[in-house]
Parts: structure tokens; sequence; C-alpha cells
């Protein structure tokens, strides 16, 4: 099974919509975070959390907004989804031993916003 | 702030032959991580390979090998024997004692029997 699962895979849906990614990971991983890709940009980060109780904002959190359920399950809203929401969004994890942090990432949600 | 160049939108190369990618980069820390991540047609994000840059050895993983210059802020990516399941999008990033992995545009590669 793998480590980082992010559901659903694929989504359509239309303008005004409210949205949730959901990702879980069985890693033991304390850290999360979501990432954005989209083409000819590599990837920003959205949302990050070290803890349950420690969320904070990355570099495109407007229109966005977290939840840490638990420590294995972090989630990502799209509160009313517009169009140039459309992309393909990752979630990822990682270990805090030092700074090393490799961050291992969940294969992808490709939302489309019509 | 920090920023990542990948000079080189796309690469090809032959089956079994080497081929470089290029990354360079720019920081005003003096500790921190640069990593090379895949992204096949699945779309998945592979780890390739991290290097510390307090270490001068420059990292090895099987066939792939990265080439550190501390001094000229550049760290590219060497495969060697390429093999078709190589083609990929290939992404360079760096961190920090931040939160974050700065990434550059990527580098499509191809590979050709």
């Amino acid at each position: 099974d793998a480590d980082v699962t992010q559901t659903p895979r694929n989504r359509i849906t239309k303008t005004g919509k409210r949205i949730m990614l959901e990702c879980s990971q069985t890693k033991g991983h304390d850290r999360m975070y979501w990432y954005r890709q989209d083409p000819g940009l590599g990837l920003r980060l959205i949302y990050y959390s070290f803890d349950v109780k420690d969320i904070n904002k990355g570099e495109i959190s407007d229109g966005y907004s977290v939840s840490r359920q638990a420590q294995a399950k972090f989630s990502l809203s799209l509160e009313s989804a517009i169009p140039n929401q459309t992309a393909l969004y990752f979630c990822a994890t990682s270990e805090s031993i030092g700074f090393t942090d490799t961050q291992y990432f969940g294969p992808g949600t490709r939302l489309t916003v019509l | 702030a920090q920023t990542v160049t990948q000079s080189q939108p796309e690469m090809s190369v032959q089956e079994a032959e080497t081929v470089t990618l290029s990354c360079t980069y720019d920081t005003s820390e003096s500790d921190y991580y640069l990593f090379w991540y895949k992204q096949p047609p699945s779309r998945q994000m592979i780890l390739v390979i991290r290097q510390e840059a307090y270490k001068q050895q420059n990292a090895t993983e099987n066939r792939f090998s990265v080439n550190f210059q501390k001094a000229a802020k550049s760290f590219s990516l060497k495969i060697s024997d390429s093999q078709l399941g190589d083609a990929a999008m290939y992404f360079c990033a760096i961190k920090n004692s931040g939160y974050a992995l700065n990434f550059g545009k990527g580098t499509s590669l191809l590979v050709t029997p």
C-alpha cells in the first residue's frame, strides 16, 4: 500500500462549488504539506502543518483552507472554487529530524474547475 | 529568498548514454539541502537524490549522481546508462532551515531507443 494517499485522484467541478481534497499517510510523519503544480511553474506551497495544532500558510494560501484531523490526515478545501484553481495538487509528508526534512509526495489530485 | 533555476526546458538522450541536467540556485543561508525529484507521466513526485550542503562529497544513488559546486551554487544531475524508464520531468529543489521546498520549473527528459 502507498505511504501517502490522496483522494480523489481526479475531480471536475464548477465555479463556486466547495471542494475538499484529502490526504492520508501511514509513514508516521508529523509534518504534512499541500502543494499546487501549474504547468511551467513547478510546485508552490499552499499550507503546511508541523503537528495537529500547528497550521501555517504557505506562499499561495488565498482561496484555500486546511484541516489537520489527525497526525495522519490533512485536508485541503476550496471554499468557492474558481477556474484559476485548476491545477495538480500534491500532499507531502516529512519527518522532523533536524532540518533534513526530506519530503515524500502523494500521487496527486488533478482538479479542474469549469 | 531562495530561487532555483533550471535553464534546460527539454533534454534528450539515447538509451545507455549519459545525460546531465543543470540546476543553479540562490540562497543567503549557509546550511541547506538540495534535491532532485522525478515526475514520470504517472505524475507521482519521486525523490531521486539528496545533497547536504555541508558535505563536499557528491551524492550518488545507483545510476544517478550529482555535481555539487557550492561556490558556484550549481547542482547538476547526471544520469548514467539512461533507460527508457528515466523519461520524465526532473525538478531541482532547495530547502534550508525553513519549512518548504523551493522548486525549479523542471526539465523534461526524453529517452530515445
